[in-house]
């Protein structure tokens, strides 16, 4: 069975500073798939970035990267020059369907 | 772009009602699924399907059951509703890949409440 684990069930954030959110998981598989997902007050859940747990180098997307350590089976989100837009729910996944409880950003201005 | 609807946002029912919650995606996906969300519980995997009359509970499949017979349709069916089953629905797809694993895109959710 896979767990996912997020410890911060809320974390707040000066506009334009960076924040870091935390992951682990436990997995008996070799080779999977990890997400963050996030969901927007009110809208639909997307996609932020996918890491490929075979790949040793982390994944980025514009303001948003990852730090995978395998060995120690966790999977940081940090978020780089916050914006307003950037407030939600954030959600840790691990091979498509198994989801962490999610922590929620705030956002201050 | 890729839009997966569910057929209602909103909808109160009473206990012991039978519920239909559909879903439906335009992008051809072979995976679909449905999830619960409920605060500091995350979302739940209740069922899913990677084709067409084809389905594969998940981790509380207890209460509900599922229908897919078009490849763009899935139903979520609560035979006997109850209050605990009052929570947050969505619906997501996805392509089927061999150890793969490819991003989901969600509905806008179903917020059910059962009284």
């Amino acid at each position: 069975a896979q767990t996912v684990t997020q410890s911060q069930p809320e974390m707040s954030v000066q506009e334009a500073e960076t924040v870091t959110l935390s992951c682990t998981y436990d997995t008996s598989e070799s080779d999977y798939y990890l997400f963050w997902y996030k969901q927007p007050p009110s809208r639909q859940m997307i996609l932020v970035i996918r890491q490929e747990a075979y790949k040793q180098q982390n994944a980025t997307e514009n303001r948003f990267s990852v730090n995978f350590q395998k060995a120690a089976k966790s999977f940081s989100l940090k978020i780089s020059d916050s914006q307003l837009g950037d407030a939600a729910m954030y959600f840790c996944v691990v091979n498509d369907m198994r989801f962490g409880a999610g922590t929620r950003l705030t956002v201050k201005p | 772009d890729v839009k997966v609807t569910q057929s209602s946002r909103y909808l109160v029912k009473r206990t012991g009602e039978k519920v239909f919650l559909e879903c439906v995606q335009d992008m051809d996906h072979e995976n679909m699924f449905w999830y619960r969300q409920d605060p500091g519980l995350g979302l739940r995997l209740i069922y899913f399907s990677y084709d067409v009359k084809m389905k594969e509970k998940g981790d509380i499949p207890e209460g509900y059951s599922v229908s897919r017979e078009k490849k763009e349709r899935f139903s979520l069916i609560l035979e006997s509703a109850s209050t605990n089953q009052t929570s947050m629905y969505l619906c997501a797809s996805s392509f089927l890949t061999g150890l793969a694993a490819y991003e989901q895109y969600f509905g806008p959710g179903t917020r059910l409440t059962v009284t």
